[in-house]
């Protein structure tokens, strides 16, 4: 398979703990997107790379949460002291140059 | 902050019928019109998606028609299917200009009956 693949698929954790979650693109795609849905709604953006370089960042992401994509290949989206609040799923996306976004299967978190 | 608007949020037809679902945005700068098709516990599949420059694009049994200056766009799905039940969300970008990241409407749920 040479889709957007996301690790882990579901992830269940306390409030308070840190969790990492894991984007492998479609190869040879330069651009990368991380999105959050939250039941009942349209996903919401939360970040842009394009290669290694993060060149957007939603208000949506507090201080809490990090993102990484060394070398341009995977990235990882982090969040640190996880909130009640944080419970949703986390979308990854990935984009030639062109507009086309190909979406992950997603991660589900869900903070006790 | 909404930009894009969808309706209905949820439709049921029956087999064979044509849903018709609606998007309305606001920034005159989106140039990238995208539907994406959701089954629950899954990512968001790209269906069809349309450019400014034109009116309507068909792909398959999915249409979509744009009106530029009433800043519309609609999917329609000919001879719906069971298959079909699913959430479908328009989106809207400034395209690979700009970072190119999708502001999504809210979603609309379709169910289609046997």
């Amino acid at each position: 398979d040479t889709g957007v693949s996301q690790d882990p698929r579901h992830k269940i954790t306390k409030r308070g703990q840190n969790v990492t979650f894991r984007c492998d693109p479609i190869s040879e795609h330069n651009r990368l997107y991380w999105y959050r849905q939250t039941l009942g709604q349209g996903p919401e953006f939360l970040t842009y790379f394009q290669n290694e370089a993060q060149l957007e960042k939603s208000r949506l992401l507090s201080d809490r949460f990090s993102a990484e994509r060394p070398k341009g290949s995977f990235s990882t989206l982090e969040i640190q002291r996880t909130e009640q609040g944080d419970s949703a799923m986390y979308l990854c996306a990935s984009s030639p140059l062109a507009d086309t976004q190909y979406f992950g299967p997603g991660t589900r978190l869900t903070v006790l | 902050q909404q930009q894009v608007k969808q309706s209905p949020q949820s439709l049921i037809v029956q087999k064979g019928g044509i849903p018709i679902i609606n998007c309305a945005y606001e920034n005159t700068a989106f140039d990238y019109f995208p539907w994406y098709q959701q089954f629950p516990g899954k990512g968001p599949a790209l269906l069809i998606a349309i450019r400014p420059d034109v009116s309507e694009k068909k792909e398959g049994r999915f249409t979509i028609s744009f009106n530029k200056s009433a800043k519309q766009f609609s999917l329609h799905i000919m001879d719906s299917q069971p298959g079909d039940s699913a959430t479908y969300f328009c989106a809207a970008s400034t395209g690979s200009s700009n970072t190119g990241k999708l502001i999504f409407g809210q979603g609309t749920t379709l169910q289609v009956k046997p």
